[in-house]
């Protein structure tokens, strides 16, 4: 079965700082794809970045970049110049093709002071 | 829709009573999932629809909870005789295929809080 592990409940920056958020994960697939979503307190979850297991680049989306290893199952992502609005909860996910459903960790909640 | 539409926002039932949790996904998309994230925890899935078709219900945690999308668009979550156990938000999620989850993820409605006193 697939498991999605987030071992840092909590973490904190300062404005303008850079932050990384850990998760590891297991899988017997070998197509898979990879997500991190951002939970505000408005429960919406929003799409940060996507990271296709096939794809040996790094994925980057502005100020967000993932580091993916895959033989280590390892997906961590990278916040540069951390922005007040981005305090909320962060999610990895993770699902393939024999998998409809994401399978989510258990989050890591993150806030940015001033 | 632009978004995915849920309601009511907040639940408030007394053990025993029945819900029902509506979700509205985007226009055209022909997947629906539905997922329970518990206070502090990540979403955990419990049904996934292709159009109107109950494809997965591996998730449900009981014959409690039942889930249904007749028209292969609208769908309603509902839990019958609700117990204090099943307070969490509900989330629903739509995407309008597989290939499109996999390049879009998938996009999610603001959830519906139930609280079972």
């Amino acid at each position: 079965a697939q498991t999605v592990t987030q071992s840092q409940p909590e973490m904190s920056v300062q404005e303008a700082e850079t932050v990384t958020l850990s998760c590891t994960y297991d899988t017997s697939e070998n197509n898979y794809y990879l997500f991190w979503y951002k939970q505000p307190p408005s429960r919406q979850m929003i799409l940060v970045i996507r990271q296709e297991a096939y794809k040996q680049q790094n994925a980057t989306e502005n100020r967000f970049s993932v580091n993916f290893q895959k033989a280590a199952k390892s997906f961590s992502l990278k916040i540069s110049d951390s922005q007040l609005g981005d305090t909320a909860m962060y999610f990895c996910a993770f699902t393939g093709k024999n998998t409809d459903k994401l399978i989510f960790g258990t989050g890591t909640r993150l806030q940015v002071f001033p | 829709g632009a978004g995915v539409s849920q309601s009511p926002r907040y639940k408030v039932a007394k053990r025993g009573q029945d819900v029902a949790l509506r979700c509205d996904p985007i226009s055209g998309h022909v997947s629906l999932f539905w997922y329970q994230q518990a206070l502090g925890q990540g979403p955990e899935f419990l049904t996934y629809f292709q159009n109107e078709a109950q494809l997965d219900k591996s998730g449900l945690p009981s014959d409690r909870f039942f889930a249904e999308r007749p028209e292969g668009s609208v769908s309603t979550l509902k839990i019958q005789r609700t117990q204090q156990e099943d307070s969490a938000v509900y989330l629903c999620a739509s995407s309008s295929g597989q290939g499109a989850r996999y390049l879009y993820g998938y996009t999610f409605g603001s959830g519906t809080r139930l609280t079972v006193v």
